[in-house]
């Protein structure tokens, strides 16, 4: 069992461009979470999925942020017109019926 | 307010010491997690504990719903332990996970 898989790990863009985060839950897994990490926030909640069909994006800024799940292989956060204050580590999270949430090993992005 | 509060938010000890890391809630929950953050960012799962106490080597965790607490023991400190620990709890009426503000722990040679 690889884990949940990110992808990039690393990604560096300017100010203005779109990025693209992927996330390979555990297979079998029926929720799949994003997180943002950030010094001054610390863990912030952003979106979740359940069985593919979004369940609750109360932590997405309205604007710019999109995640969608096409198939129970992976999901993606995109991010336009990336901003400075955007900058941070996002983590993708995957768990089973019974709650037990696997962290990939999280994208840092970097916006200049 | 801070639905999960961590404490405390920084400890050094020296080696062979032991530690107690306190997680408390003001909301229901469905699960409680604790985790543990390599400096590196990646986050291992430690204990997924919604009640009662388990053991894992030198770590313990022990959940009170009642008082909205879980704890975590660490015994016999080793270097290697060093990085943030961080609690997480499935809130009762959602899925929504939500983290403490996690407990940075430096253990000296």
């Amino acid at each position: 069992n690889a884990g949940v898989i990110q992808t990039p790990r690393h990604k560096v863009t300017g100010k203005g461009q779109e990025a693209t985060l992927w996330c390979e839950p555990i297979s079998g897994h029926s929720a799949v979470f994003w997180y943002r990490q950030t010094i001054v926030q610390g863990l912030e909640f952003l979106t979740y999925f359940r069985n593919q069909a979004p369940i609750d994006d109360s932590g997405m800024p309205k604007e710019r942020f999109s995640a969608q799940m096409p198939n129970q292989s992976h999901s993606t956060l995109k991010i336009q017109s990336t901003q400075p204050q955007d900058s941070a580590v996002y983590l993708c999270a995957s768990s089973s019926r019974q709650g037990r949430g696997y962290f990939g090993p999280g994208t840092r992005l970097t916006v200049l | 307010g801070q639905q999960v509060q961590q404490s405390p938010a920084s400890l050094v000890l020296q080696e062979g010491e032991n530690a107690e890391l306190q997680c408390n809630f003001s909301t229901s929950l469905n699960s409680m997690q604790w985790f543990y953050q390599r400096p590196g960012g990646s986050l291992v799962s430690l204990f997924y504990n919604p009640s009662g106490t388990k053991h894992s080597g030198r770590l313990t965790s022990t959940t009170v719903i009642k008082e909205r607490r879980s704890s975590l023991h660490i015994s016999s400190s080793q270097t290697t332990d060093s990085g943030t620990y961080l609690c997480a709890l499935e809130r009762g009426n959602t899925n929504k996970v939500v983290f403490g503000t996690g407990t940075r722990l430096q253990v000296l040679p």
